[in-house]
Order: C-alpha cells, then structure tokens, then sequence
C-alpha cells in the first residue's frame, strides 16, 4: 500500500523567511496530493492541493510542487507570519473516493 | 455551509469500558472517513463509507471497534472494550465522490485510563 514520508519533523523559521516541507509517496498510481494545516485542538483544514497532471500550483503565499519522476512534492510558504506556525500534514491517494494516506506531520513554529 | 459535526468533545473512560462517537458530514457527501491520530502522528484510516456502504475497513481493529452509516449520513463510531493505546484524537472526515477534498470535523479526544 502507500507510504507517505514527510521531513522535516520541526522547522523553526523567522517571520519573513520561506518554509519548505518535503513529502515523498511510494505508489506510483497515486495522483492527488493535498495539504493540510491543524491547529492546536482543532481538525486539519485543507489548504491546497494539487493532481497529477499538474507540476505546481500557487495560491497567494502558499506553493505546491509535484515531481512524478521522483514520487515527492513539496510545501512552499513565503513570506511567513506567526499565524502559520502549526502542524502541517502531506497525504497522497491514489483514485478518486480512496481515503488519504497522511504523513507524520512538520510542526512549523514562525517567531517575530 | 455548515462543517463536519463530532461529539463530544473530550471522553475520559477508564480501561475496558465501551465508548461512542458520532459524526454528522456535510450534507450531500456521500464518503465519510474516520481516522484515529495518536499525539504526535498523522492521521490513520480506520474506515471509510460510501453512502451506507463499507469501502475500506482494512486497519479497523474490528475485536474490539465497529462504526456504521446506517441511513447513509451521520456515523457512529464504537470502542468496545477500550485499551490504554486507545487513547488518542477520533477524526470524522467527509467528501464529495469522485473529488478526493476531505473535510474534517474537529475530533474527539478519547482518553482511557
């Protein structure tokens, strides 16, 4: 089955700097690779995704990039602000209706 | 529109007793997903629902876990009896089929004792 690999597991970052998380999956059939964010007591929120056919996608300071070739895709945040410290979980699935498989999760802590 | 609905909250229960939990999914998403995240992990399927219908209940621990959908909406999800490595934050996800975007209810912290 899959396995999702992610790292780092702590990344500590000064506000105003870019943060990159790295995430790697086994299953070459797999083709949909979100991104989630969760805060302290809450559930994880999706904050972007990106499918196969697609080598990255953007949205304002958020950037996903896929490498198919490789099996790994990355978080980019720029521009980082105190709020986005948190844990942020990679996943991959393979089909449509197939449940995620997540990886372990990077706490990422943003200091002013 | 509204999230996805868990409660309770918080459940402390001391070892092998039973416990319950229930989930509402948005309306109108006919896949519904439990996970079970231990402190300091990702999410890990326990089962996952197409309308009323089991699809994927592979890593349910089912001597001792069961869930149902019976009317295809809201969920229960039963431990019985519970461990100590029961302990750990119950996710109810849900999400519209074919799209794979699973939206996540705020969880219920199980603790056993």
């Amino acid at each position: 089955g899959e396995n999702v690999e992610q790292h780092p597991s702590t990344l500590s970052v000064q506000e105003g700097d870019s943060a990159v998380i790295k995430c790697t999956y086994s299953d070459s059939a797999s083709n949909y690779f979100p991104w989630y964010k969760q805060e302290l007591g809450k559930g994880p929120q999706l904050i972007i995704d990106i499918r196969s056919n697609v080598g990255e996608k953007k949205d304002q300071r958020i950037a996903v990039t896929l490498n198919k070739t490789a099996k790994h895709f990355s978080l980019h945040i720029t521009e980082t602000q105190p709020e986005d410290s948190a844990v942020y979980f990679c996943a991959a699935s393979n089909q449509a209706g197939t449940a995620l498989i997540f990886g372990k999760g990077t706490t990422l802590s943003v200091s002013s | 529109e509204a999230g996805v609905a868990q409660s309770p909250r918080y459940k402390i229960i001391e070892k092998r007793q039973s416990v319950a939990f229930w989930c509402n999914p948005i309306s109108g998403h006919a896949t519904l997903y439990w996970y079970q995240q231990i402190l300091g992990q990702g999410p890990k399927l326990l089962i996952q629902f197409q309308n009323n219908g089991v699809v994927d209940d592979s890593q349910l621990p089912k001597d001792r876990f069961s869930a149902e959908r019976l009317k295809g909406v809201d969920s229960t999800l039963k431990i019985q009896p519970a461990k100590l490595e029961d302990s750990a934050v119950y996710l109810c996800a849900s999400s519209l089929v074919p799209k794979n975007e699973a939206f996540f209810g705020q969880g219920t912290r199980l603790t056993v004792v």
